[in-house]
């Protein structure tokens, strides 16, 4: 089964500078893709940026972009300027993509990581 | 991006008695739609997957005959929650798959917060 980890509860950041959070998983397949979810205090899920596994280029949405380190097992989430908007938690998620495999289409989620942002 | 919405967006019921929730995908079909549940400040928990016109398949450790899930349409799946007690207390939200023109993305309604008294 693929597990995924975010190994920081609670992250911290000054508007307008630049935080990553972090995100593992452990999978032995090779066909995925790799999500990060935005739920604000409203809980309504958003989806921020995903990641094709076979894409060796890392993926950038605005001010929100990803490292992703396929060996490593690797999908940091990088904002710039951060907003005040930004405060949310942030979740990491993972995706088979393999069709006949029984967790294909599921999302497993990380437990999160809550961002506040300071002005 | 498509739009999912949930019903109702809170409810509280007695203990014993059964609570329905809907999931409607507005703009697009969905073959696949999903029922998490999240307590405060954890994860999303997968609690089944809703498929149309077949049964769900539950995930280990979740009750079917307790979460009855219905996909009678491919924009419509209801989650009942049957004889809930206040440990079904929680914050339900689902997600329909929208595999159309090749976009194969997750939407997810607003959530529902149960409170079982």
């Amino acid at each position: 089964a693929q597990t995924v980890t975010q190994s920081q509860p609670e992250m911290s950041v000054q508007e307008a500078e630049t935080v990553t959070l972090s995100c593992t998983y452990d999978t032995s397949e090779s066909d995925y893709y790799l999500f990060w979810y935005k739920q604000p205090p409203s809980r309504q899920m958003i989806l921020v940026i995903r990641q094709e596994a076979y894409k060796q280029q890392n993926a950038t949405e605005n001010r929100f972009s990803v490292n992703f380190q396929k060996a490593a097992k690797s999908f940091s989430l990088k904002i710039s300027d951060s907003q005040l908007g930004d405060a949310a938690m942030y979740f990491c998620a993972y995706r088979s993509n393999n069709a006949g495999g029984t967790s294909y289409g599921k999302l497993t989620f990380g437990q999160g990581t809550i961002l506040t942002v300071h002005p | 991006g498509a739009v999912v919405s949930q019903h109702p967006s809170r409810v509280i019921c007695k203990s014993g008695t059964s609570v329905k929730i809907e999931c409607r995908s507005l703009d697009f079909q969905a073959t696949t739609m999903f029922w998490y549940r999240q307590f405060p400040k954890q994860s999303l928990m997968l609690m089944a997957t809703s498929n149309e016109g077949s049964k769900a398949t539950y995930e280990q450790g979740v009750e079917k005959d307790k979460f009855l899930i219905n996909h009678a349409s491919l924009t419509l799946s209801t989650l009942t929650v049957t004889s809930a007690h206040p440990e079904d207390s929680s914050f339900y939200i689902c997600s329909a798959r929208d595999n159309g023109g090749g976009s194969d993305t997750q939407y997810f309604g607003p959530g529902t917060r149960l409170t079982v008294l």
